[in-house]
Formats: structure tokens, sequence, C-alpha cells
């Protein structure tokens, strides 16, 4: 069974740093297209980042310079380090895999449960 | 503001057929690109329901069902049920902003 499970979400100053996990069972995460998808309290799906199986990385424009994807292929789990945090990057951060024929045809088909941070003084 | 815009909100009683629009722009669902559906629960991570506009996962029943036009999309419920009362979310990819773009999501209220 496939399985992603995100941790490292909380309470966080703005100003601050804080990096979510996501480790995965049933996939390598190095073979595969791994993204973060957030969403604020009440509000819509926001596409973040992804770290292709090659290790390219990409990212929204609202958290460009802020935040990066990394992986560890010996953990099997995909980071996100976000740093600079502010009190719109309040939401529930999810951990998904990408898949589809070529990227701009990308879906995202296994979701985690979602870990959630929120940015408040 | 969303890139793809969604109804915000849409209903219909049990046993009925309803549709959700998705609408977007030459930069997206014009310029070919997939779009595909999400099925989020109350409470719950996002569920991927429709993918390359018209394919379901296995284990999505055939009363859902995609289609794409030039600049928009559509998902459609036949045979509504209780348990399809959710948020609904289309995705696909914007080369203008090289991202990948949802709509602002339809909550869809079983009468």
């Amino acid at each position: 069974d496939v399985q992603l499970v995100e941790t490292g979400g909380g309470l966080i100053r703005p100003g601050g740093s804080l990096r979510l996990s996501c480790a995965a069972s049933g996939l390598t995460v190095n073979n595969n297209f791994m993204s973060w998808v957030r969403q604020a309290p009440g509000k819509g799906l926001e596409w973040v980042s992804i770290i292709y199986s090659d290790g390219r990385t990409y990212y929204a424009d609202s958290v460009k310079g802020r935040f990066t994807i990394s992986r560890d292929n010996s953990k099997n789990t995909v980071y996100l380090q976000m740093n600079s945090l502010r009190a719109e990057d309040t939401a529930v951060f999810y951990c998904a895999r990408a898949t589809g024929e070529y990227y701009y045809y990308y879906y995202m088909d296994v979701w985690g449960k979602g870990t959630t941070v929120t940015v408040s003084s | 503001q969303s890139v793809l815009t969604q109804t915000s909100s849409v209903s219909g009683a049990p046993g009925q057929r309803v549709t959700i629009s998705c609408t977007g722009s030459s930069s997206n669902i014009g310029a070919a690109y997939d779009v595909h559906w999400y099925q989020q629960l109350p409470g719950m991570a996002p569920k991927l329901l429709i993918y390359g506009n018209t394919n379901r996962p296995s284990g999505v029943p055939d009363r859902f069902s995609g289609s794409r036009s030039r600049t928009s999309a559509s998902l459609a419920i036949t045979g509504l049920q209780a348990e399809d009362e959710a948020d609904y979310y289309c995705q696909s990819y914007d080369s203008s902003l090289s991202a990948w773009v949802f709509g602002g999501g339809t909550k869809l209220t079983v009468l």
C-alpha cells in the first residue's frame, strides 16, 4: 500500500523557520515526482513545490526564495524547509506524488493526510 | 483570485445530476493542458477523482465523469448521493506562471 505521512507542523512566529517531512512507504521518492500542496484555513488548494526524480526543483512564486524542497533517499523522505515564514503561510501542508506523461500533464494521485503550520505571534 | 475559475457552490437532490465547471485561459486549459479533478471530503485530504480530462482512477464510481472543451472543463456527477457532499477542485498547468494551478473549489451540497 502506498502511503505518505507528513510531520513537522506546528506554531511558529513570523520570520521563523520550520522543516516539514514527508515519509513515504510503498513508493521510492527518488523514482517519483514529489510535491507539496497547501491549503489555508477555509481556502482552496495551492501548489507549493515539486522535486523531480532527476533532482530538479520548482516553486510557486509565493514561496520562491524562502522555501526549499529536498529529499533523503536513504530515509525515503521528502522535506520542505520553510524560512522567513509569514502569517499568510498558515495552512495545512500536504505531500503528494505527482505523475503524468509530461510535466504539463502532471496530477497528484497519492496524498498524505497533511500537517498544520500556524504562523502567528 | 484563482487562475482557474469555479462556481463557489452547487447543490442537488439525491439521485439528480449536477455539473461543476472550471474555466481557464489560453495559458492553461486553452493550451491543451490536461484538467484533473479532486474530491475533498470534510476534514480530509484531497483525493484524485478524474485525471487526464476524462479518466477515472480505479475505485472511482462511473457516476463521476469529466470533459474538456477549448478553455473550460466540467465534472458531472449523476445519481447524486449524500456521500458526494464535498469540495471539488479542478487542476491544470499554467505556462505563464510555470506552475500547477488549482481552481478555487466548488462546494457540493446534497439537499
